[in-house]
């Protein structure tokens, strides 16, 4: 089956320009994840949406960036007024945590660079 | 504060031998730990896991242990592939909290198998 999309694959944007990534999550997976990678760096937690509740907005590092998740399933990142430090790669994964697994399946990213 | 860490950034190790890559973390309320491997340009591909009631879980070639007082975990591969060239990423999360059962991710290490 499909697995997690995300698009685009790359974004060059301006400083201080807006910008949405998207995530197609696998289908009928109920929880939504992103992280984001800079350079020579881990993984890291941004957001979470688990069905209906309330999303984890703990990881995100500033009010510039904002998640929404429509219909439970395909999500969008938005960051605006975008800054040099938040070039990376920006990641998205899905889990069926209701089966008692906690595996999360990864997109490919995309990669953001601002100039 | 890095929560998982790896301290090992590169390991080289020789095709047929032993590959073992080893992840420290601090937070006691880690209780389910994962091994993800990343080809470039690639999203992070689930690889093996292993709940906080166990000490070891083997998967094929893949081994992980995990030894709870010492709070480390590390990842056998025997025998090693020049497939297996990649960075692998420790990941813990606390699904049993109750919390977003986010993943909290070491830095990698780049694994390089050599003919």
């Amino acid at each position: 089956g499909a697995g997690v999309s995300q698009s685009p694959s790359n974004k060059v944007t301006e400083k201080g320009k807006d910008v949405e990534l998207r995530c197609d999550p696998i289908s009928g997976h109920t929880a939504l994840y992103w992280y984001r990678q800079s350079l020579g760096q881990g993984l890291e937690f941004l957001i979470y949406f688990q069905g209906n509740s309330a999303p984890d907005k703990s990881g995100l590092p500033s009010d510039r960036f904002s998640a929404e998740r429509t219909g439970g399933s395909v999500s969008t990142l938005t960051i605006q007024r975008t800054q040099q430090e938040d070039s990376a790669v920006y990641l998205c994964a899905s889990s069926h945590i209701s089966t008692g697994v906690y595996e999360q399946y990864f997109g490919p990213g995309t990669r953001l660079t601002v100039t | 504060d890095q929560q998982v860490k790896q301290n090992s950034p590169s390991l080289s190790v020789q095709e047929g031998r032993i590959s073992i890559l080893n992840c420290d973390y601090t937070n006691s309320m880690f209780d389910y730990f994962l091994w993800y491997k990343k080809y470039p340009a690639e999203g992070p591909t689930f690889l093996i896991s292993i709940s906080s009631i166990k000490d070891k879980n083997e998967d094929g070639r893949f081994t992980v242990f995990l030894n709870k007082s010492a709070k480390h975990l590390s990842l056998h591969i025997v025998p090693s592939q020049p497939g297996d060239s990649a960075v692998y990423f420790c990941a813990a999360s606390s699904p049993n909290t109750g919390t977003a059962s986010k993943l909290t991710f070491g830095t990698g290490t780049r694994l390089q198998v050599t003919l």
